[in-house]
């Protein structure tokens, strides 16, 4: 079945412990990109990928990294969180037919 | 900047009417626009994609126009039953690497 897979999909944590939320995709796109929804903000890009080893920000990339060093495979890492990035988090992946895949989201509460 | 404006953020019907939602853009000519529907706690699912060349696009019971000189997009949900609860996202893409949303419009259909 054609998917994105994030993991985990619930994470509380510590202010200031840094965690990687991981992405990975089975349909072959080179594209991907990571979202966090708010409400009252909705959909928010973070960061996106073009290929392997292209990385570029989105509309609110502070405090977040990303990589891509696998075409599947584009994890996004919070290197110190704070109670500002709690939020629903979304990766998607965009194939030629344009439509995004996104995957099921991760649910993340720092305190 | 660009802005997408979803006219309605709860549209209540009865099952077996047609959900009409309306999605506006302004300072921006996109090629194309693309309908998602999100459950509550899920990722957006592609519904719809309909470029700038094309007056109407269906999907089973889904069908979306695209009036470029007006900058809107209308969506209709025909014969509506209550599993077609949910919101609709509108979307539209930018530069091919940026896929920027509307608030949504939360749908309920009931029985």
């Amino acid at each position: 079945e054609a998917q994105v897979t994030q993991n985990p999909r619930y994470l509380i944590t510590v202010t200031g412990k840094k965690l990687t939320v991981t992405c990975s995709q089975n349909m072959n796109h080179e594209y991907m990109s990571w979202y966090r929804q708010d409400p009252g903000l909705g959909l928010r890009q973070i960061y996106y990928s073009m290929n392997v080893e292209v990385t570029d920000k989105g509309d609110v990339p502070e405090g977040y990294k990303v990589s891509r060093k696998e075409k599947r495979n584009f994890p996004l890492i919070l290197e110190s969180p704070s109670p500002n990035q709690t939020s629903l988090y979304f990766c998607a992946s965009k194939g030629a037919n344009y439509g995004y895949t996104f995957g099921s989201g991760t649910r993340l509460t720092v305190v | 900047s660009q802005k997408i404006e979803q006219n309605s953020e709860a549209l209540n019907i009865q099952e077996g009417k047609t959900a009409t939602l309306t999605c506006n853009y302004t300072n921006y000519s996109p090629a194309y626009l693309q309908w998602y529907r999100q459950d509550p706690g899920r990722g957006p699912v592609f519904l719809l994609l309909i470029r700038e060349n094309e007056k109407e696009k269906r999907k089973e019971r889904l069908k979306v126009t695209f009036d470029t000189t007006l900058k809107q997009s209308l969506f209709h949900i025909t014969a509506s039953q209550p599993a077609d609860s949910a919101t609709y996202l509108c979307a539209l893409d930018l530069n091919d690497y940026k896929l920027s949303f509307g608030a949504g419009t939360t749908v309920t259909v009931r029985a």
